[in-house]
């Protein structure tokens, strides 16, 4: 696609109840990476995948949170036991990354989830 | 110390003013910068992109970088209200892989 695409745009679910957020990058982009943001707050790194490597994983803030990418193309986001605290909008993002050439990472428009 | 700062305002200027927003950072590896816009709802949306040290101008937009002062700045010229939302700056390495984002400047342009 044109550019990156995330489902579902807004998610409202109850404490307890798991959910999955997916996204489908930008075609040819070998990075993918999500975010969270919080009310007002700033973008909190949670995983990055690049290519055949394995993920970086060093921003999932609990083992409640996984991520996937099949194919080296579509990513799904996993909460499970969802938590009011987990209510924010997820953002994932995909660049090309070209040593030594330009490298900029492009954003969806999120999925909002709020835990009642 | 953050590996990038930036006052987080909420900055409000008249319409039709000269915009200045700022970050500073720790880490020397940065060489690219870029400032990303965010609408209310809305993912953030690259603006500007520049490679080490320089200017770079995009019609009422210009992104400054002075790497031996770890400091970046983008210039809004003629502010428009619909230049209104949140700026964030970010920078990475020489491999594009680390991705640092500042906490971002609210700003509002009034008519």
């Amino acid at each position: 696609g044109a550019g990156v695409s995330q489902s579902p745009s807004n998610k409202v679910t109850e404490k307890g109840k798991d959910v999955e957020l997916r996204c489908d990058p930008i075609s040819g982009h070998t990075a993918l990476y999500w975010y969270r943001q919080s009310l007002g707050q700033g973008l909190e790194f949670l995983i990055y995948f690049q290519g055949n490597s394995a993920p970086d994983k060093s921003g999932l803030p609990s083992d409640r949170f996984s991520a996937e990418r099949t194919g080296g193309s579509v990513s799904t986001l996993t909460i499970q036991r969802t938590q009011q605290e987990d209510s924010a909008v997820y953002l994932c993002a995909s660049s090309l990354v070209r040593v030594g050439g330009r490298n900029t990472i492009y954003f969806g428009e999120g999925s909002w989830l709020t835990v009642v | 110390q953050k590996e990038v700062e930036q006052d987080p305002g909420p900055l409000s200027v008249p319409e039709g003013a000269i915009v200045s927003l700022n970050c500073t950072y720790s880490n020397s590896a940065f060489q690219y910068f870029m400032w990303y816009r965010q609408y209310s709802r809305k993912g953030p949306e690259l603006l500007m992109y520049t490679y080490s040290s320089g200017n770079k101008e995009d019609g009422r937009f210009t992104a400054q970088v002075d790497k031996s002062s770890k400091y970046i700045s983008l210039f809004i010229r003629d502010s428009q209200p619909s230049d209104s939302a949140t700026y964030l700056c970010a920078m990475s390495n020489n491999y594009g892989q680390n991705f640092v984002f500042g906490p971002g400047t609210r700003l509002s342009v009034l008519p």
